[in-house]
């Protein structure tokens, strides 16, 4: 049985920095691109960042581009989120998502979900 | 970016009835790369429909999907209480976009 459980989420104030983790277990960790998706309050899904299986190849949107670090620790089973420089509209559950195994670092649907990580931007 | 409308916002009915849900795209969705995804309150969101039509390990046959291009549709052919929550789709064909979701409500 696949399990995402992230940690790391808590209240920061604005130019703060959070580092999110998510440990994974049920499925072989390295096979899959994992990748961050957040959902702001009342709002809908928004694709943040993903890297590949191996962590040689990381992708992010333009939203988070130069203060977000997408990281994975493959003997852990574990992945990160690094954000730095947060700002109010920051504020969203985080949810760590994979992909289906051996999809390199080809976009791709997300195949489960961990229950996310609420980080809130604020003074 | 291809940017995903999903129409319409809510959608109000009964159980037992049938439920369309449309997601148009800005530009042609290759390949078919498009997939459905359902979230219930307080939950994350599950894997409904890949590659446009496929259903997902357990998703019941009440769900389908189709479309291709830049149209696509889920449909539910005959609502069950536990249907009742917000519906997404996402793009994978260029990065990866989400539509803003349409809720189905009880009447």
């Amino acid at each position: 049985e696949f399990q995402l459980l992230e940690s790391g989420g808590g209240l920061v104030p604005p130019g703060g920095s959070l580092r999110l983790s998510c440990a994974a277990s049920g499925f072989t960790f390295g096979s899959s691109a994992m990748s961050w998706v957040r959902q702001a309050p009342g709002t809908g899904l928004e694709w943040v960042s993903t890297i590949s299986g191996r962590g040689g190849s990381s992708f992010y949107a333009d939203s988070v581009e130069g203060r977000f670090t997408i990281s994975r620790d493959n003997s852990r089973n574990t992945l990160y989120l690094q954000m730095n420089s947060l700002r109010p509209e920051d504020t969203a559950v985080y949810y760590c998502a994979k992909d289906p195994p051996g999809q390199g670092a080809t976009p791709y649907f997300f195949d489960f979900w961990g229950q996310g990580t609420l980080v809130t931007v604020s003074s | 970016e291809i940017v995903l409308t999903q129409s319409p916002g809510t959608l109000s009915l009964s159980p037992g009835e049938r439920a369309t849900l449309f997601c148009r795209a800005s530009q042609r969705v290759s390949s078919g790369f498009l997939a459905w995804y359902q979230q219930k309150p307080g939950q994350a969101p599950s894997l409904l429909i890949y590659g446009a039509s496929s259903r997902a390990t357990g998703i019941p046959d009440r769900f389908s999907g189709s479309g291709s291009g830049t149209d696509f549709t889920l449909t539910i052919s005959r609502l069950e209480p536990e249907d009742f929550a917000v519906y997404y789709c996402q793009q994978y064909a260029n990065s990866r976009t989400f539509g803003q979701g349409t809720k189905v409500e009880i009447k």
